[in-house]
């Protein structure tokens, strides 16, 4: 079945630095891959998704990119903010599952002044 | 506002109690789901609906079971509550799209604790 792994598990930049968070995933019919958001306390939301059928996304200071080569997609931060303390969570949609999603285990990005 | 809704929020309960999750959305949504979270860990899917009378277990086995009698309304229940149970659990729902995948919308979430 589909697999996902996330990297890395804890993150620490300086406010204005970029972040960078890579998946991997193990099915090459999955075709959907969004990432969600989560502050402490409360629900992951979603920030930005691609499918298959595209290499790179961008909204403002975040972008993904995804190479379906080697199976992996990254979630890309610039001029972080301490608002963007949270932790991301990649995902890959399972093929055939009709929307049913499996997640990467997070990532605890941690944004300093 | 269209939303995603669960209560309780926080439930504290002793070995052996039955208990019920609420989930209900006003997004118009078919599809329904069920995560297991630890907090600030991995989601784990446990069940999922993609309509009136469509439940499915999801990978993460579970002890819970969920019913779907109404298309807005999706609750979890667990006939015997364990210490091994305590987690955070998280409805979410998303638009049907066939075999397009489109973006989960999630709840609040219900922390549970089983003493």
């Amino acid at each position: 079945g589909e697999n996902v792994e996330q990297h890395p598990s804890t993150l620490s930049v300086q406010e204005g630095d970029s972040a960078v968070i890579k998946c991997t995933y193990s099915d090459s019919a999955s075709n959907y891959f969004p990432w969600y958001k989560q502050e402490l306390g409360k629900r992951p939301q979603l920030i930005i998704d691609i499918r298959s059928n595209v290499g790179e996304k961008k909204d403002q200071r975040i972008a993904v990119t995804l190479n379906k080569t080697a199976k992996h997609f990254s979630l890309h931060i610039t001029e972080t903010q301490p608002e963007d303390s949270a932790v991301y969570f990649c995902a890959a949609s399972i093929p055939g599952g009709y929307n049913k999603l499996i997640f990467g285990a997070g990532t605890r990005l941690a944004v300093h002044p | 506002e269209a939303d995603i809704y669960q209560t309780p929020r926080y439930l504290v309960i002793g070995t052996g109690k039955k208990i019920t999750l609420e989930c209900s959305q006003t997004m118009g949504h078919d599809k329904m789901y069920w995560y297991q979270q630890d907090p600030g860990m991995e989601l784990h899917l446990i069940h999922y609906s993609y309509g009136v009378n469509s439940t499915e277990k999801g990978d993460l086995s579970s002890e819970s079971t969920v019913s779907r009698i109404r298309t807005e309304h999706f609750p979890l229940t667990l006939e015997s509550a364990r210490p091994s149970h305590t987690s955070q659990y998280l409805c979410a729902s998303s638009e049907f799209g066939g075999l397009v995948n489109n973006e989960q919308f999630f709840g609040p979430g219900t922390r549970l604790t089983v003493l």
